[in-house]
């Protein structure tokens, strides 16, 4: 397996613009997160789905990030306009849900993720 | 709301010398408990992780971790430390809730190796 993809895995932009990001989780999955990592806050969780539906997105900072998930295979993170301050490295990670492990809670994968840079 | 605590933001060692990073949070119930690394430049791994059993977890390239219930701790230890252990080290839980499947981490301990 490829394990989750991210794309693309360098963003510079400019303040106003529109960013999206991409992510693509490891097949067969149900759970998919996004986070976001900085020197400030270190590992935010943003939003997470499971089954393609968004279940908790009370970390999503303002109204200009939005996320999808339109199918099991695909997800975007979207940050429209962008700002300085949304400068951060963005993971995407997927997981099985519990009740298809053995265990409780089942190991998050993450991707490479992307460097934003917003000028 | 749960927490969790990394109290050492960056530490220092020579190669051989002994680690522990300490790990707690704050939550009444039932925890899952992981360590992650992430390597310089790259993404983040499991590095070991507890949901029940012996509270003396090991892990992968000669990590361990105790899990105390009584004091909400979960460290991470390593008898000598090599270079290459140079990453960022962070804790994290996750409530062990039927159908609930995230993590809170802490904000990551940056280990550095000096040769």
């Amino acid at each position: 397996d490829a394990g989750v993809i991210q794309s693309p895995r360098h963003e510079v932009t400019e303040m106003g613009q529109e960013v999206t990001l991409r992510c693509k989780p490891i097949s067969g999955h149900d759970y998919l997160f996004w986070y976001r990592q900085t020197m400030m806050r270190g590992l935010e969780l943003l939003i997470y789905f499971n089954n393609n539906v968004p279940i908790d997105d009370s970390g999503m900072p303002e109204d200009r990030f939005s996320a999808k998930m339109p199918n099991a295979s695909f997800s975007t993170l979207k940050i429209q306009p962008s700002e300085p301050r949304d400068s951060a490295v963005y993971f995407c990670a997927s997981s099985l849900s519990p009740g298809r492990a053995k265990s409780s809670y089942n190991e998050q994968f993450f991707g490479p993720g992307t460097r934003l840079t917003v000028l | 709301a749960q927490s969790v605590s990394q109290h050492n933001h960056h530490v220092i060692l020579s190669e051989a010398a002994s680690l522990e990073l300490g790990c707690n949070y704050s939550y009444g119930g039932t925890v899952n408990l992981f360590w992650y690394v992430q390597y310089p430049g790259q993404h983040l791994q499991l590095l070991l992780k507890y949901f029940s059993g012996d509270p003396l977890v090991k892990g992968i390239k000669g990590f361990e971790a105790e899990f105390i219930k009584s004091k909400f701790s979960f460290n991470l230890r390593k008898p000598s430390v090599q270079w290459s252990d140079t990453a960022e080290y962070f804790c994290a839980v996750s409530p062990d809730q039927t159908g609930a499947n995230n993590l809170f981490f802490g904000t990551g301990t940056r280990l550095t190796v000096i040769p």
